[in-house]
């Protein structure tokens, strides 16, 4: 079965500090993991792929196979990173999203 | 170019109305999913089609919803004797298709549904 956790429903941090979002997930295959964002009064997005290896606005996320986890980090947060996040795994054609975390970045 | 659109933004209908949600793909995408983002739920997925035929239904929460495409282009979302749990955000995404490949999936602003 696929699954996706994203254990903290809410987190807010100050304005500099760091920023990790935890996600962790359930499959038997090999796994396309996903974050997607949502800012306020805009549409869901694509924030980065395991796959590409890339930071998105400070963004990085690493793929740890033996932990079965795919955090989100950012070392200096910033106010307009305040937004929804969803961690999500793409097995066979879906995406399997985890509930969500609300980050708040405080002043 | 033109992103993925949904119709009508906001719909407000009495339990157990009909009603129809449509969804506007990009052009040339042949892959398009619905999801459900309800308070408390997260995002649950209902329904993938792939061109017009929709090999996975799995998350179709009742047989009151259904779902159809046509010309491998617009789709509708059909809730049938609507319920104040049918109650939710209804998202639409669209991406390319090809076996194996993880595409980047697009959404469109969601139809917000209140059954009341």
């Amino acid at each position: 079965a696929q699954r996706v956790t994203q254990p903290e429903k809410l987190l807010s941090v100050f304005k500099g500090a760091p920023v990790e979002l935890k996600c962790n997930y359930s499959y038997s295959g090999s796994p396309e993991l996903f974050w997607y964002v949502q800012y306020s009064r805009q549409r869901l997005q694509l924030l980065l792929r395991h796959i590409s290896r890339e930071s998105i606005k400070g963004f990085t996320a690493d793929l740890n196979k033996g932990e079965t986890s795919f955090h989100l980090k950012k070392p200096f947060a910033q106010e307009e990173d305040s937004a929804m996040y969803y961690c999500a795994l793409q097995g066979a054609q879906k995406l399997v999203f985890g509930q969500g975390t609300r980050l708040t970045i405080n002043p | 170019g033109a992103g993925v659109s949904q119709s009508p933004s906001n719909k407000v209908t009495e339990k157990g109305k009909d009603v129809e949600l449509r969804c506007d793909p990009i052009s040339g995408h042949t892959a398009l999913y619905w999801y459900r983002q309800s308070l408390g739920q997260g995002l649950e997925f209902l329904i993938y089609f792939q061109g017009n035929s929709a090999p996975d239904k799995s998350g179709l929460p009742s047989d009151r919803f259904s779902a159809e495409r046509t010309g491998g282009s617009v789709s509708t979302l059909t809730i049938q004797r609507t319920q104040q749990e049918d109650s939710a955000v209804y998202l639409c995404a669209s991406s390319w298709d090809r076996p194996k490949i993880a595409y980047e999936q697009y959404f469109g602003p969601g139809t917000r549904l209140t059954v009341t």
